[in-house]
């Protein structure tokens, strides 16, 4: 069983569109992330969510809003997409901040 | 703030050699957690190992091994006996109480040819 899933593994889309990414994790931890990792693979987070609350916004954008409709779920929508949106996104989850975090696959974000 | 600075941007060694990754963190937290993540060419992100700042024991699993030095603020990361299946870029993180958030390195790439 998938630990942490995300879905779609790619997203191909043009500029000003709007998309969602879906993430799923069923081993039952309060905390979850959503990370960005550029071309150059820097990690940097975005949002962590705990127990469907918001924790952490790293200054990003307004056009990116995560979702948590329960404990299990982060979805992450974007508003009026930008070439420099291209990235692959990362979710992952933990039990508390200061544990391990497990991340899903990973969604490949391609703006034309 | 907290800071991860992996100065090895990409390392080649040959099989079988021994490789350490340096990592080397900045934080005033006494309390604060340290952690090292491979990320093969495939893409996932793969936890190998953390440690708190109060257990500065050095560790072992297989041929991976871990040296906890809070003197040097150093979180250094050895393979022994490189393996093909080891080429992957490797990234050291560190979180602290205050901050509740995982800060990156930039990792490190390493490539292991026969």
């Amino acid at each position: 069983d998938t630990a942490v899933s995300q879905t779609p593994k790619y997203l191909v889309t043009q500029m000003g569109n709007d998309k969602s990414i879906k993430c799923e994790q069923n081993l039952g931890h309060d905390t979850m992330y959503w990370y960005k990792q550029d071309s150059k693979k820097f990690l940097k987070i975005m949002f962590s969510y705990n127990n469907k609350e918001l924790i952490i916004n790293e200054t990003v954008p307004n056009r990116f809003s995560p979702k948590s409709p329960d404990k299990a779920h982060l979805n992450l929508h974007i508003n009026s997409l930008e070439l420099g949106d291209s990235a692959v996104y990362f979710c992952a989850s933990s039990q508390e901040h200061y544990n391990e975090q497990f991340f899903g696959p990973g969604t490949r974000l391609t703006v034309l | 703030a907290q800071k991860v600075t992996q100065a090895q941007t990409e390392i080649s060694v040959v099989e079988k050699e021994d490789v350490t990754l340096d990592c080397v963190y900045e934080t005033r937290d006494t309390t604060y957690y340290l952690f090292w993540y491979k990320q093969p060419p495939s893409g996932e992100l793969v936890f190998l190992i953390r440690r708190n700042s109060f257990d500065e024991q050095n560790e072992i699993s297989g041929r991976y091994s871990w040296n906890f030095q809070k003197s040097t603020s150093s979180f250094n990361f050895t393979i022994t006996a490189s393996q093909v299946v080891d080429s992957a870029v490797y990234f050291c993180a560190l979180n602290t109480g205050t901050a509740s958030k995982l800060t990156f390195g930039t990792g490190t790439r390493l490539q292991v040819t026969l």
